[in-house]
């Protein structure tokens, strides 16, 4: 079945630093991957998206790119903020009405000034 | 437009006890899927509806259940409540369904079982 294993955390950086995360996924056919971003006590935000193989995802000063040769989506930022620090998770979603989306277990990420 | 809304935010419960969490999506959209969050097992898909069916479902127990009404509004019912139920909910809604379109997340609701 489809899965999505993503980088432990918790992860901590310094400000403008340059951030990482892994996420690497299994799934048949085409889906659709993406990155959602949890701030302390709210729910869930769509960060970026990419429908399909080789798009590029970007918002915020987050980028991901689309690999199908390596089955991967890794969130990258050039120079972080303290206020990038929240949980980050990777998702994948099917190209049907009748599959679900999975989720990875999340990576904190903790921002020094 | 409003944002999901869910209610309660916070409810303690004791073992053995049922309890109904409701989740009003945001105007327009048909998909109101619910998770369950915890730090031992991450976000876990309970289940999506969509115009009143269940169209997908996460591998809970039959303790777990939902339904849909006629204006997309939510609800999911617990049963039977065990320690291990304790969790944030989180209810998300989305134009047609969460594999196509992006969902929005509600801010959950907290539940604590004693």
């Amino acid at each position: 079945g489809n899965s999505v294993t993503q980088m432990e955390g918790p992860v901590t950086l310094s400000e403008e630093a340059f951030l990482t995360i892994n996420c690497t996924y299994t799934a048949t056919g085409y889906p659709s991957l993406f990155w959602y971003v949890q701030y302390p006590g709210e729910g869930l935000q769509l960060l970026l998206k990419a429908t399909k193989a080789d798009d590029k995802g970007s918002n915020k000063g987050f980028e991901a790119t689309y690999r199908k040769e390596t089955t991967s989506f890794h969130l990258e930022k050039g120079s972080v903020q303290v206020s990038d620090s929240a949980v980050y998770f990777c998702a994948l979603a099917g190209y049907s009405s009748a599959s679900k989306i999975i989720f990875g277990s999340g990576t904190r990420l903790s921002i020094r000034p | 437009k409003a944002g999901v809304t869910q209610t309660p935010r916070y409810l303690i419960k004791t073992r053995g006890q049922q309890v109904t969490l409701s989740c009003s999506p945001i105007s327009g959209h048909r998909s109101v899927s619910w998770y369950q969050q915890t730090p031992g097992q991450g976000l876990q898909f309970l289940f999506e509806y969509f115009s009143e069916t269940q169209r997908n479902k996460g591998n809970f127990p039959g303790r777990f259940s939902g339904r849909q009404f006629s204006n997309s509004r939510s609800e999911m019912n617990v049963s039977t409540l065990e320690l291990g139920d304790s969790a944030l909910y989180l209810c998300a809604s989305s134009l047609q369904g969460s594999h196509e379109n992006e969902q929005y997340f509600g801010p959950g609701t907290r539940l604590t079982v004693t």
